[in-house]
């Protein structure tokens, strides 16, 4: 079983829609989540980050982390085509600290928002 | 800050050679960390740096890989000799120590034939 469980997709969406994205995980250690966006072709780049448990809401995306459920997700409000991407989780038990704190991803869903 | 370099952005090379990929971080940053991501498996981390040391390189799958920090500004990943299941897309990422947002490069598109 891998640590961090992410369904690839792809998930196809009309523009406006409500996007939800989630990750599941298996290491109770995790406390730092983050999500990346990639698009084709590029390297990914960090959205959003949320330590512990919470929301974060930022602009039209709100993380949130139920680390009782080892459950996180990323929603996203009126979708638009310029969303269009790969989504990836990633995760960390503690960063920077020895040789831990390395990010741990997910596989990353693939979205498509269409006009 | 021209972000992380990475050269060459696409490398195709018969099954046997070497390869070599190279890496220049953001100034100042003071980890390094190469991944690989396929279609099958998503993005792993094969090793990460620390002040041009390797601290964990528990990621690389073979002995065939292997990589390098000679210093702050460049870092080298090897695969010799490549197969055709080194076919991926390989990015190098850098940050700095406090802070949690690893800057990542445009990757290098490796087929091997």
């Amino acid at each position: 079983q891998k640590e961090v469980e992410q369904d690839p997709g792809p998930l196809s969406v009309p523009e406006g829609a409500i996007v939800s994205l989630n990750c599941t995980y298996s290491n109770s250690a995790f406390q730092y989540f983050m999500w990346y966006r990639q698009y084709s072709r590029k390297g990914p780049e960090l959205l959003m980050y949320t330590y512990s448990s919470g929301n974060k809401e930022d602009g039209r995306f709100t993380a949130q982390v139920d680390k009782s459920s080892k459950y996180i997700s990323l929603f996203i409000r009126d979708s638009q085509p310029s969303d269009s991407a790969t989504y990836l989780c990633a995760m960390s038990d503690l960063l920077f600290s020895g040789n831990t704190g390395k990010l741990i991803f997910g596989q990353g869903t693939t979205l498509q928002v269409k006009p | 800050d021209a972000g992380v370099i990475q050269s060459p952005r696409h490398e195709v090379t018969e099954m046997g050679q070497e390869v070599t990929l190279r890496c220049k971080p953001i100034s100042g940053h003071d980890y390094l960390f190469w991944y690989r991501q396929t279609m099958m498996r998503g993005l792993e981390l094969l090793i990460y740096f620390n002040n041009n040391v390797p601290i964990d390189d528990s990621g690389m799958p073979e002995d065939r890989f292997s990589a390098k920090m000679p210093n702050a500004s460049f870092s080298t990943l090897k695969i010799q000799p490549s197969e055709p299941r080194d076919s991926a897309v390989y990015f190098c990422a850098s940050s700095l120590w406090g802070y949690y947002e690893q800057y990542f490069g445009p990757g290098t598109r490796l087929t091997v034939t």
